[in-house]
């Protein structure tokens, strides 16, 4: 069965550097998208994308976030300079673009992103 | 702002019994869908069961089935038969109606552990 997949599982940075996050979509999907968990807190949603820009994003997402499909098949979250309260677990989910409630969104496994 | 409140962080059940899960949520709006995800340890979130607002027929989807009371906002999901697989975190998500993409708003979740 077709699977998102995040890459790396876990990901240490210091403060201040630059991450980039990696997701593979579901082949035939049209709709991407990222979410984050801080432990202990809901899952919260950062940003969703079609055909090739933003469609949608959260207050969270500010300038320090960018999202890029740089290829057919890669999705990339990247923070330019991360902050502690970025540690999270970072998901990417990814749907066809159905009407309704047929428009399921397949999630990955998360990445954590540990900032020290 | 929808919310999503889920009052159980824990939850367990013995193996063979039945287990329900709490969910509510506050909405203004009157179309919507809500859905119960399943996250196992270290996997990914994946699909148990979607409810259109406008149905009034709750969902079932071979063991788990839900109590979708539209008037109390409430969208609670009954586990029958409870299988050591189904020991997960269970989340409970909630989206608007309209646009393929607009993003999913989740609750904190509850863990489940199934007693053999």
């Amino acid at each position: 069965e077709p699977e998102v997949t995040q890459t790396p599982s876990h990901q240490v940075t210091q403060m201040g550097q630059e991450v980039i996050l990696r997701c593979v979509p579901i082949s035939n999907h049209l709709y991407f998208y990222w979410y984050r968990q801080i432990l202990g807190q809901k899952v919260e949603f950062l940003v969703s994308f079609y055909n090739n820009e933003i469609s949608e994003k959260s207050e969270i997402f500010d300038d320090q976030f960018s999202v890029e499909r740089p290829d057919g098949s890669n999705f990339t979250l990247k923070i330019r300079s991360t902050k502690l309260e970025d540690s999270a677990m970072y998901f990417c989910a990814s749907s066809e673009g159905l009407a309704g409630v047929g428009n399921i969104q397949y999630f990955g496994a998360g990445t954590r992103l540990s900032v020290l | 702002a929808q919310t999503v409140t889920q009052s159980q962080p824990e939850m367990s059940v013995q193996e063979a019994e039945t287990v329900t899960l709490s969910c509510t949520y506050d909405t203004s709006e009157s179309d919507y869908y809500l859905f119960w995800y399943k996250q196992p340890p270290s996997r990914q979130m994946i699909l148990v069961i979607r409810q259109e607002a406008y149905k009034q027929q709750n969902a079932t989807e071979n063991r788990f089935s839900v109590n979708f009371q539209k008037a109390a906002k409430s969208f609670s999901l009954k586990i029958s038969d409870s299988q050591l697989g189904d020991a997960a975190m269970y989340f409970c998500a909630y989206r608007i109606y309209g646009g393929a993409n607009t993003p999913l708003v989740f609750g904190k979740g509850t863990r489940l552990s199934v007693i053999a």
